[in-house]
């Protein structure tokens, strides 16, 4: 149990182009969803905090306009890198919460982006 | 505030020796604490954690945890180290504001010597 999926997992796109981002929770519902940037070689730094049908939370010094974030449904959350450049290539990750309690995160297995 | 130290960035051990893997936390309020394995190019998968039930956990692969409260310490430990076992190991904390969200260490890179 406690699976989640991201797709896709890599991909490459053109300076200027905006790419999407899923992750899906498989086997339970998550009101709760978490996207995180990892840098090479370092921790992870979340970007936001995804709620199912309301707006996502932003952590200071990201930019919510670039990078959309909609959780429509209690197992669905995308995250869109609009108009994507070369410095927001980096691997993404998402989490879903355990609704079950305990504070526990599942993650996907990311998704490195490439931006040319 | 809630914070996580992980000392040591990297660790080098061989195999079928003890691993222990350093996380200490800083908390006003009880904390859940959190082990987490990333091997190359893939996400995190849970090997443990502590939400206030017995100080030592065990996880999977064989490894296990003692939260030390005196300490503020919840270090990773396993008996024998196996070749798999090398990949970054993060330790993080989850905040107790309600937002359910992670303070994550700065991650262990474990190598594993034959």
């Amino acid at each position: 149990g406690a699976v989640v999926s991201q797709h896709p997992s890599r991909v490459i796109c053109k300076s200027g182009t905006s790419v999407k981002i899923e992750c899906r929770s498989l086997d339970f519902q998550a009101t709760t969803m978490f996207w995180y940037r990892q840098f090479p070689k370092k921790s992870l730094m979340l970007m936001a905090t995804s709620n199912e049908g309301s707006k996502a939370t932003y952590e200071q010094g990201v930019e919510k306009d670039k990078f959309l974030i909609n959780h429509a449904s209690l197992t669905l959350s995308t995250l869109t890198v609009t108009s994507a450049h070369p410095e927001d290539s980096s691997f993404y990750i998402c989490s879903a919460r355990d609704p079950t309690g305990a504070d526990t995160q599942y993650f996907g297995p990311g998704t490195r982006l490439t931006v040319l | 505030a809630q914070s996580v130290t992980q000392l040591g960035s990297h660790v080098s051990v061989s195999e079928g020796a003890l691993v222990l893997l350093r996380c200490n936390y800083s908390s006003s309020v009880p904390p859940y604490l959190f082990w987490y394995v990333q091997y190359p190019n893939q996400g995190l998968q849970l090997l443990l954690k502590y939400t206030s039930a017995a100080t030592l956990v065990k996880g999977i692969n064989g490894f296990e945890a003692e939260f030390k409260k005196s300490e503020t310490s919840f270090h990773l430990t396993k008996p024998s180290a196996h070749m798999s076992d090398a990949a970054e190991y993060f330790c993080a904390v989850s905040l107790t504001s309600g937002t359910y969200k992670y303070i994550f260490g700065t991650g262990t890179r474990l190598k594993v010597l034959a």
